[in-house]
């Protein structure tokens, strides 16, 4: 049950696109196409982003995509808004009803 | 609207016991899995403990299995979870969430469990 691999940290300016990267192995990431993300600012409760690789629940802006290459997934967001600073988080279901979260990226919007 | 509320948390001391529990409201409890998750202070997002919608199974992170255990009454709409043999490594907020499928849907505010002599 290793963490999922995520950069520390991206930075992008206001309408420029940032891609958070996601890596697990072929037990959790690459197996399964339930990878979800999920969006937490600082002192707050974590909110889901996206779901199965690439669904974005009601409510959650189109400039949020997600997507996976084998061990890899990825979260890109788009047309990048001040707002969108925050911490994000992947998870993948690991199997046998166990799941595992990302180290955690910081998004910051110059 | 769905609601989950921790409560339970607070100081204990080493190789103690806490529970926390979990009230849901707003969806119906016995048809949902729910899960435990816990962010230590200024770190990541664990995933601790799910149990299935009926309470007959259970599953663990390696980091606590053995030490604890999630229930659920679904009659009472609430879930819980016990710790025993707390470490400072414990040490975090415990997030009680509800499951949709294989993603984390609705999640509580929190509980802080602080584990220190």
């Amino acid at each position: 049950q290793s963490a999922l691999t995520q950069p520390r940290s991206v930075s992008g300016s206001p309408g420029q696109s940032v891609t958070i990267s996601c890596t697990g192995t072929s037990s959790d990431v690459g197996v399964y196409n339930y990878v979800s993300w999920y969006q937490q600012y600082p002192g707050k409760v974590p909110k889901l982003m996206i779901y199965d690789v690439n669904k974005r629940p009601s409510g959650v802006p189109d400039r949020f995509s997600g997507s996976k290459s084998g061990n890899t997934a990825s979260l890109t967001i788009s047309g990048l808004q001040t707002e969108d600073e925050a911490d994000y988080y992947c998870c993948s279901y690991a199997g046998t009803y166990t799941w595992v979260f990302g180290e955690g990226t910081k998004v910051t919007v110059l | 609207e769905v609601q989950v509320v921790e409560s339970g948390g607070g100081l204990v001391q080493p190789g103690g016991s806490l529970r926390l529990s979990c009230s849901a409201s707003g969806f119906i409890f016995s048809t949902y899995w729910m899960h435990w998750v816990r962010q230590a202070p200024g770190k990541g997002l664990v995933w601790v403990s799910h149990i299935n919608n009926d309470g007959s199974y259970t599953t663990y992170a390696d980091s606590v299995q053995g030490r604890f255990t999630m229930s659920r009454d679904n009659a009472k709409n609430k879930a819980y979870l016990q710790m025993n043999s707390l470490r400072a490594e414990d040490t975090a907020v415990y997030y009680c969430v509800r499951g949709d499928s294989h993603w984390f849907s609705n999640w509580g505010q929190g509980a802080l469990v602080t584990v220190s002599s």
